[in-house]
């Protein structure tokens, strides 16, 4: 079965300051997407940022960048210059194609928060 | 609507009783997700609507759960005989085909409580 662990439950960081947030997971499929969520008080998920498995750059989006390190099957993301509307959780999740249908199945989360 | 709606926001039950949640996703959005979030933990698969059938539902927990999507577009997720392990946020998703990679359009969720 595919997991996906999310080591921190607990981040802070200043301010204009850089964190990153950890994720592995565990699967025997070649190819999947790996994404990072943030889900803010408001409740309502947000996409921050997506991998395929296939593609051996790196993405970013703006002040999100991703470290995908497929052999250790680790998706850690970085936030740079952290902004106060960057206090959230923060869920890595993992989709594949195994099942023949395309679900997400999610981390436990990270709780940031961004100190003034 | 422009982003997905889910209603109500917040339910309150007594154990026993039947509820009713219910999610309008994004228009034209054929497939539809229902997630289940308990306190401090990642939301949990339940069921996929590809149109108007569902595509699996292999994450239901148990018969009391039942959820359709008889036009396509809004969907009802159904409680029966509610116990107090069915409080939770309850999030519903769509994406505009269910496509490998989709990114996925949350509504804010029903937070349900069972008394």
């Amino acid at each position: 079965a595919q997991t996906v662990t999310q080591s921190q439950p607990e981040m802070s960081v200043q301010e204009a300051e850089t964190v990153t947030l950890s994720c592995t997971y565990d699967t025997s499929e070649n190819n999947y997407y790996l994404f990072w969520y943030k889900q803010p008080p408001s409740r309502q998920m947000i996409l921050v940022i997506r991998q395929e498995a296939y593609k051996q750059q790196n993405a970013t989006e703006n002040r999100f960048s991703v470290n995908f390190q497929k052999a250790a099957k680790s998706f850690s993301l970085k936030i740079s210059d952290s902004q106060l509307g960057d206090t959230a959780m923060y869920f890595c999740a993992f989709m594949n194609t195994g099942s023949g249908t395309y679900k997400y199945i999610f981390g436990t989360g990270t709780r940031l928060k961004v100190l003034a | 609507g422009a982003g997905v709606s889910q209603t109500p926001s917040n339910k309150v039950t007594e154990k026993g009783k039947y509820v009713e949640l219910r999610c309008d996703p994004i228009s034209g959005h054929t497939a539809l997700y229902w997630y289940r979030q308990s306190l401090g933990q990642g939301p949990e698969f339940l069921i996929y609507f590809q149109g108007t059938g569902a595509a699996d539902d292999s994450g239901l927990p148990n018969d009391r759960f039942f959820a359709v999507r008889p036009e396509g577009s809004v969907s009802t997720l159904k409680i029966q005989r509610t116990e107090r392990g069915d409080s939770a946020v309850y999030l519903c998703a769509s994406s505009s085909t269910g496509g490998f990679g989709e990114k996925l359009f949350f509504g804010s969720g029903t937070q349900l409580s069972v008394l």
